[in-house]
């Protein structure tokens, strides 16, 4: 099974915007509109936040857009607050029929 | 509401054995399809199994095809991961998770710690 890709870590001041990359390939990020981006704050279970590229499930903030261009896609995140800080996840469906998880970005508010 | 309830994690020794159960509530387990995710302690996330709302279809990640058996029962409303064949690398927490299609991870309980360790 191959990995997706995600930065280690992303910074931004209160109000900025901030955009989390996820690249994989033709077999997984590339090849469907199943990309989908997780929250997690330390001691807590992941949260759903855009699901199928660029949908927004009932509850979260319109600051949290998903796009995706060829082999990856992106979170955005707008207006950034620092209860954004946090991990965030990409995971996406693979040719296999399996499931891959990016290895996560830390978020920091400055 | 929604609720996902794991139970069955524990210490286990290494090539040891383990069944880790989710109860859920508050939806229509018997629509959806289930999987188990995991996340070793102060590591990401790694999807681990998937199974279909009518059991019939499965799908395992590489590192535990063979050794673990994801099975449900709609009747009871419970979701199931049989592990055998235990490593240290299989330490983590396990989440139940129900997924709407693909990839979407819904709705995630508040997991289940397994420690693999002599």
């Amino acid at each position: 099974q191959s990995a997706l890709t995600q930065p280690a870590s992303v910074s931004g001041s209160p109000g900025q915007s901030i955009t989390i990359s996820c690249t994989g390939t033709s077999s997984d990020v590339g090849g469907y509109n199943y990309v989908s981006w997780y929250q997690q704050h330390p001691g807590k279970a992941p949260k759903l936040m855009i699901y199928d590229v660029n949908n927004r499930p009932s509850g979260v903030s319109n600051r949290f857009s998903g796009s995706k261009s060829g082999n990856t896609a992106s979170l955005t995140i707008s207006d950034l607050q620092a209860e954004d800080e946090a991990d965030y996840y990409c995971a996406s469906y693979t040719r296999s029929s399996t499931r891959l998880f990016g290895p996560g970005t830390r978020v920091t508010v400055l | 509401e929604v609720q996902l309830v794991e139970s069955g994690g524990g210490l286990v020794q290494p090539g040891g054995s383990l069944r880790l159960s989710c109860a859920a509530s508050g939806f229509t387990f018997s629509s959806h399809g289930m999987n188990w995710v995991r996340q070793a302690p102060g590591k990401g996330l790694e999807w681990v199994s998937y199974i279909s709302s009518d059991t019939s279809t499965t799908y395992y990640a590489d590192s535990v095809k063979g050794r673990f058996t994801i099975s449900r029962d709609n009747a009871k409303n419970s979701l199931y991961l049989q592990m055998n064949s235990l490593r240290a690398e299989d330490t983590a927490v396990y989440y139940c998770v129900s997924v709407v299609v693909a990839a979407t991870f819904e709705n995630w309980g508040q997991g289940t710690l397994v420690t693999v360790a002599s």
